[in-house]
């Protein structure tokens, strides 16, 4: 089992409609968790990170934490074209590490 | 200067060159991180320092050496690589350990490295 996974997609959705994005994670003991944004020819920008079990919401994002499920997601609301990237899920080692393991990402397309 | 500066942007070297990437963070950050990037693949760390010590080295071959003379400054030296080298290589900060810190990463801009 991979330690960090995602699905590559593409996920294409509508503008205006909700993009949900998932990642599932192999260390149960794992504590932060974090989503990246990388357009194409990029590098990746730090967009959420969320430590505790439950939802948490920053404009137009939700970044959701299920740590029974080993189960992390990202909602993005009112999906714009500028949104078009590959969302890259983190997920820190247990035991307090600062090193965080990446998933293969989600390509997400918004089109008009 | 702010933020995490990559340099060069874009390297192409032969087989037997020997070349170095640089890395310099503006952000006060105690970690620093190399990762590679290759397509079709999730981002694969190579090495951590924190506070200047190195505390991960991914297996990597020994023709990638990184050097970090303070916690500012991170160089990946290359020497004899292979083709299959080619790829984007990413630097990064962060807060870690010590630092109270959680690990949320600020990367450069990359180094986009091709092996003939």
């Amino acid at each position: 089992q991979k330690e960090v996974e995602q699905n590559s997609g593409p996920l294409s959705v509508p503008e205006g409609a909700i993009a949900s994005l998932n990642c599932t994670y192999s260390d149960r003991g794992s504590q932060s968790f974090f989503w990246y944004r990388q357009y194409s020819g990029k590098s990746p920008e730090l967009i959420m990170s969320i430590y505790s079990n439950g939802d948490k919401e920053d404009g137009r994002f939700t970044a959701q934490l299920n740590k029974a499920s080993q189960y992390v997601s990202l909602l993005i609301r009112d999906s714009q074209p500028s949104d078009s990237a590959t969302y890259l899920c983190a997920v820190n080692k247990s035991g307090g590490s600062y090193i965080p393991t990446f998933g293969r990402g989600t390509s997400l397309i918004v089109h008009p | 200067e702010t933020g995490v500066t990559q340099t060069p942007r874009h390297l192409v070297m032969g087989m037997t060159n020997k070349k170095s990437l640089k890395c310099e963070q503006h952000l006060g950050h105690n970690a620093m991180y190399w990762y590679k990037q290759s397509a079709k693949k999730p981002l694969e760390l190579m090495f951590v320092y924190s506070l200047e010590e190195r505390v991960e080295n991914n297996s990597v071959p020994s023709r990638f050496s990184p050097e970090c003379p303070n916690s500012s400054h991170l160089f990946l030296h290359l020497h004899t690589l292979q083709p299959e080298d080619s790829a984007l290589y990413l630097c990064a900060s962060s807060q870690g350990r010590g630092g109270g810190g959680t690990g949320e990463l600020f990367f450069g801009e990359g180094s986009r490295l091709t092996v003939l």
